[in-house]
């Protein structure tokens, strides 16, 4: 089955700076990968996701970047901010029929001011 | 106006009781699922439900039985309950079956201790 990976489990950066998360995953067929962001005590919500067909996505201060050949794919957010604090999940899933989203361990974002 | 609701929020219970929790969607979704995420924040699937049809059922002690009366609502309940099942329980649904990705709407999760 898929297995995904994700690195740093934590990354603490100053307001302004940028961060990066990385994953990778194992199962070739995997065409959809989500990313999750979930705050303290909160629900986990969908804040930008890519398909197979596009190597990069970008949305205000947060891009997706994918590589298929290497099977990994990256979370950049630019000029952090402390609301960006949380944990940020990974995600990857491929087309059986139905969805089964498989999550990466998480990494614990913390913004300084 | 909740989309995914859930409830309780918090379970407290001894070793060994039978508990269960609801959940509701009002987004008009097909697709429902319970996801686990334990100590160490890990999310890992549990069940889905498409249109009240079972179609994924993972690696799960079959102590946990889910029940889905409408495509609305799917339930979870736990018999015997362990120490081990201690976790946050996620509710979450997808308009259609997300054969091809699509975004998940999560409850705001029960937590469950088991002492």
């Amino acid at each position: 089955g898929e297995n995904v990976e994700q690195h740093p489990s934590t990354l603490s950066v100053q307001e302004g700076d940028s961060a990066v998360i990385k994953c990778t995953y194992s199962d070739s067929a995997s065409n959809y990968f989500p990313w999750y962001k979930q705050e303290l005590g909160k629900r986990p919500q969908l804040i930008i996701d890519i398909r197979s067909n596009v190597g990069e996505k970008k949305d205000q201060r947060i891009a997706v970047t994918l590589n298929k050949t290497a099977k990994h794919f990256s979370l950049h957010i630019t000029e952090t901010q402390p609301e960006d604090s949380a944990v940020y999940f990974c995600a990857a899933s491929w087309d059986t029929g139905f969805q089964k989203l498989v999550f990466g361990t998480g990494t614990r974002l913390l913004v300084s001011p | 106006d909740t989309a995914v609701s859930q409830t309780p929020k918090y379970l407290v219970t001894q070793m060994g009781n039978d508990k269960s929790i609801k959940c509701e969607q009002n987004l008009g979704h097909d697709t429902m699922y319970w996801y686990k995420q334990d100590s160490k924040k890990f999310l890992k699937i549990m069940f889905s439900y498409n249109n009240k049809e079972l179609i994924i059922n993972e690696t799960v002690p079959n102590r946990f039985s889910p029940k889905s009366p409408d495509k609305a609502h799917l339930n979870l309940h736990i018999n015997s309950l362990e120490l081990g099942d201690s976790a946050v329980y996620f509710c979450a649904s997808s308009q259609d079956s997300g054969a091809h990705g699509e975004k998940l709407f999560f409850g705001s999760g029960t937590q469950l201790s088991v002492l």
